[in-house]
């Protein structure tokens, strides 16, 4: 079942923090998190496997909580390079793999 | 270096015809993916392949086919079932299924004329 991601696009100035959010009715078994830029390949950010664990890769971290049914992505003090749409996979018991619809990121100087 | 090398980059097909997109990764991957890409839309799987010999359909299998005859192969042909093929394409491979650390090639766009 895909992912719900919010919110589907935000636009910030360098500087500014921002929050996004990954959901599933179920519980998940792992989440990833990918930035694309425009008309290029998706990059692998980062992967959390257990409730309630926070990973860090510069100014930007996730979180997955407790209950490994949310994800949320924490971009701090934004740079243009942040720029580009991030998608959230997940993948249940049933070992099926689905990425979010996606949130656009548009960083402004 | 490791990496996925997608071929071509750009690829324009006439109304009817089968093309092949070319998915090659050095990785000593086992699974490997083919995503479909719309503008301004999300990734949506067409097939996957587990191991090599063995290939799965995805949410959007209709008019596509896959071989897996190769660990670091896994070409996809865009046949003339498919209504709408105009899109971008990604190839992917993680180390096993599901979806471990997804590593991406760079696409073919392909464009009906």
């Amino acid at each position: 079942q895909q992912p719900v991601q919010s919110p589907q696009a935000v636009i910030l100035r360098e500087g500014e923090d921002a929050v996004i959010n990954c959901s599933s009715s179920k519980a998940l078994y792992s989440v990833h998190w990918y930035r694309q830029k425009h008309g290029e390949a998706p990059v692998f950010l980062m992967i959390l496997l257990k409730g309630g664990e926070q990973k860090g890769h510069e100014k930007i971290s996730a979180s997955f909580n407790e209950k490994k049914q949310q994800s949320s992505l924490y971009l701090t003090a934004s740079q243009l390079s942040y720029s580009g749409t991030y998608f959230c996979g997940t993948n249940d018991n049933f070992n099926k793999f689905y990425f979010g619809s996606g949130t656009k990121l548009n960083v402004k100087p | 270096d490791g990496g996925i090398t997608q071929s071509p980059k750009y690829l324009f097909r006439k109304e009817g015809q089968n093309v092949t997109l070319s998915c090659e990764q050095n990785l000593n991957h086992d699974a490997m993916y083919w995503y479909r890409q719309d503008p301004g839309q999300g990734l949506r799987l067409i097939y996957y392949s587990q191991i090599v010999n063995d290939f799965q359909k995805g949410d959007i299998a209709e008019g596509y086919s896959v071989s897996r005859e190769k660990k670091e192969s896994f070409p996809l042909t865009v046949t003339s079932a498919q209504k709408n093929p105009t899109a971008f394409y990604l190839c992917a491979s993680s180390i096993a299924f599901p979806g471990q650390l997804m590593i991406f090639g760079s696409g073919t766009r392909l464009t009906v004329v």
